[in-house]
């Protein structure tokens, strides 16, 4: 069974300059988070989806970071304009859970970002 | 606002040492997953326990879910240089859909 997928790994970016990250999750899974993980600290949620709907967006910084789901398939997380702070690992992982008890996540390798 | 604290930050031990490692919250978790992070990857699922009270073994590896759900423990037996890695614990909500993640247990073992 194929993991979730990440790509970029790694992306180095100016401050105020835009990026975008891009999730593939586990086929089936209808649940999708992003999480952002800055060195030494445990992964925050960003934005969770239950197929291609929003579940949970309350810590996502919404004046810059956007996310979609279309199709319920893929997402991407957006940053515009990137900030010194947003230097973190993006972490994607998908569950098969939707509103039940337990979620079981599938995390990706994430994408370190750098801004600079 | 749900909080799970996770204790120690930081370990380093020989190895062959025993330790314990846990997660507490004054909040009460439906569920909660202990996974394993290596540097450069995401973390990886270790166990979910779910039962008040319940302990699973994995190994060398024993959980246990606090009996009124609120707090779980990780001990490791004879630790080894391949258990080296964050160690995070994560609940869900009763009830819901949220999962709250603790800071980690950053574990070094030394050969």
């Amino acid at each position: 069974e194929a993991g979730v997928a990440q790509s970029p790994r790694y992306k180095i970016i100016e401050k105020r300059q835009s990026v975008a990250f891009w999730c593939n999750p586990i086929s089936g899974h209808a649940t999708l988070y992003w999480y952002q993980q800055i060195l030494g600290q445990g992964p925050k949620l960003l934005i969770q989806f239950q197929n291609n709907g929003v579940v949970d967006d309350s810590q996502l910084p919404k004046d810059r970071f956007s996310a979609e789901r279309l199709k319920g398939v893929d997402s991407t997380l957006k940053i515009q304009p990137a900030k010194l702070e947003d230097s973190a690992v993006y972490l994607c992982a998908s569950s098969l859970a939707g509103l039940s008890s337990y979620n079981e996540q599938f995390f990706g390798p994430g994408t370190r970002l750098t801004v600079l | 606002t749900q909080l799970l604290e996770q204790s120690p930050q930081f370990l380093s031990i020989q190895e062959g040492e025993n330790l314990t490692v846990y997660c507490n919250s004054s909040s009460v978790f439906s569920s909660l997953q202990w996974y394993r992070q290596e540097p450069g990857e995401g973390p990886v699922l270790l166990v979910t326990v779910v039962t008040g009270g319940e302990v699973k073994k994995l190994k060398r590896l024993t959980f246990q879910f606090g009996d009124a759900r609120k707090d779980s423990s990780l001990h490791i037996t004879a630790a080894q240089p391949g258990d080296t890695g964050l160690y995070l614990c994560a609940g869900d909500t009763t009830g819901g859909f949220k999962t709250i993640f603790g800071a980690g247990t950053r574990l070094f073992v030394k050969a």
